[in-house]
């Protein structure tokens, strides 16, 4: 089975400008995972999707927000974008049901300038 | 609030040795999971050992393993004949059995070296 992927790899973007991110599942997961990993602030969870609805967020502001489809693949966007926000991002999927375990995507790099 | 420290930042070992690395968490449930991530330096996070709380065994996957006590939420993960390829950053997890599964939580994770 391919593995989680994620698109773009690397983004630059300015401050002020929002930015979407993709993630599509292994085939047959139905549970999509974000997190934000920084040096400062380690992995921190954003938000988890499994069919198509938000069933779990973390303390992140408004300007995080997400979606899935129904074929499982998940974006992400970041709205009015602050240095703060340049982080890898990752994704994560699994079947989605009950402590089964995620497994990761390579991550998108994003640089804010 | 569930928490997870991992006290060591970073940490090398040689080659064929053994190394363990600590992990403590802070919780009042009863039920939950716990993992072992591995990042090498590029990037992909990968799973190297989970560990469910009701199990009173020990998990172990070939060269890995770990030490779990429940009583002083202790969970160590020892590298048996370390290799040059496990050379990464290494990642202790939680995860509430009761509440939404997508939600993982990290330590700070240690940084591991193996030496040839």
């Amino acid at each position: 089975k391919a593995g989680v992927t994620q698109t773009p790899r690397y983004l630059i973007k300015t401050r002020g400008q929002q930015v979407t991110l993709s993630c599509s599942p292994i085939s047959g997961h139905r549970s999509v995972s974000w997190y934000q990993q920084t040096p400062g602030q380690g992995l921190q969870f954003l938000f988890e999707y499994f069919s198509e609805t938000q069933r779990n967020k973390g303390n992140f502001p408004g300007r995080f927000s997400g979606r899935q489809f129904s074929n499982s693949r998940s974006e992400m966007n970041v709205s009015t974008l602050e240095l703060g926000d340049s982080a890898l991002y990752l994704c994560a999927s699994s079947l989605g049901l009950a402590m089964e375990t995620q497994y990761f995507g390579p991550g998108t790099r994003l640089l804010v300038l | 609030a569930q928490t997870v420290t991992q006290s060591q930042p970073e940490m090398s070992v040689q080659e064929a040795e053994t190394v363990t690395l600590s992990c403590t968490y802070d919780t009042s449930e009863n039920n939950y999971y716990l993992f072992w991530y591995k990042q090498p330096p590029s990037r992909q996070m990968i799973l190297v050992i989970r560990q469910e709380a009701y199990k009173q065994q020990n998990a172990t996957e070939n060269r890995f393993s770990v030490n779990f006590q429940k009583a002083a939420k202790s969970f160590s993960l020892k590298i048996s004949d370390s290799q040059l390829g496990d050379t990464a950053m290494y990642f202790c997890a939680f995860t509430y059995a009761g509440g939404s599964q997508g939600n993982l939580i990290f330590g700070k994770g240690t940084k591991l070296s193996v030496k040839p």
